[in-house]
């Protein structure tokens, strides 16, 4: 199963909105429409941040949110702001019992 | 509360094996599955496979199958993942988490700390 493709890089000045992408590579129904995205700050644990394409954790701002269309699934950060600066990965539930991440993608905030 | 302890630092040489256990506790570890998720030096996160807590029932990527086991012991709430034939490309930091279809949407909702593995003669 190859990784979802995720840009390398994003950037946003703070108070800015930023989208994020996750494409899958198969068009396949029923693949990729359970996705999931982590924040990873450097040294650090991920922390999930979405779940289930667009639901939040207990604790997770509300300047975070997901959607999905067609085989694509987008994380926005709104309201950017300097500790959002992290690596973040999709991840999806593609069947068969496995799972498969995304590239990552780094957000700088200028 | 929720938590996963991992087993610390390992270094091994080509060949070798290694075990890292996952100690849960702060929930009914046998509804959930724990899934193994490994990170290589500036690399992406890559998942590894799954154990449902409760049945047993395993799964492995493909990329891993023939060269990692996950089991559990159920009383002690404890997952294993024990990789074999260990090579260089295998130093990495080894997370478990655990995950739920319908409680957590198949995402991976708590982590360990992480286990960093160091391959290298």
């Amino acid at each position: 199963q190859s990784a979802l493709t995720q840009p390398a890089s994003v950037s946003g000045s703070p108070g800015q909105s930023i989208t994020i992408s996750c494409t899958g590579t198969n068009s396949d129904s029923g693949s990729y429409n359970v996705v999931s995205w982590y924040q990873q700050h450097p040294g650090k644990v991920p922390k999930l941040i979405i779940f289930d394409g667009g639901k939040r954790p207990s604790g997770v701002s509300n300047r975070f949110s997901g959607s999905k269309s067609g085989n694509t699934a987008s994380l926005t950060i709104s309201g950017l702001q300097t500790e959002d600066e992290a690596d973040y990965y999709c991840c999806s539930f593609v069947g068969s019992g496995a799972w498969v991440f995304g590239g990552g993608t780094k957000l700088t905030v200028l | 509360q929720v938590q996963h302890l991992q087993s610390g630092a390992e270094v091994k040489k080509p060949g070798a094996s290694v075990k890292i256990s996952c100690k849960a506790s702060g929930y009914t570890f046998s509804i959930y599955a724990i899934q193994w998720v490994r990170q290589a030096p500036g690399q992406r996160l890559e998942w590894m496979g799954w154990i449902h807590a409760g049945n047993g029932n395993t799964k492995v990527s493909q990329k891993f199958q023939g060269r990692v086991t996950i089991t559990r012991d159920t009383a002690a709430t404890i997952a294993y993942m024990e990789m074999t034939n260990l090579r260089s490309e295998d130093t990495a930091e080894y997370y478990c988490a655990r995950e739920h279809d319908t409680l957590s949407g198949y995402a991976f909702d708590y982590w360990g700390q992480g286990t960093p593995v160091t391959v290298s003669s």
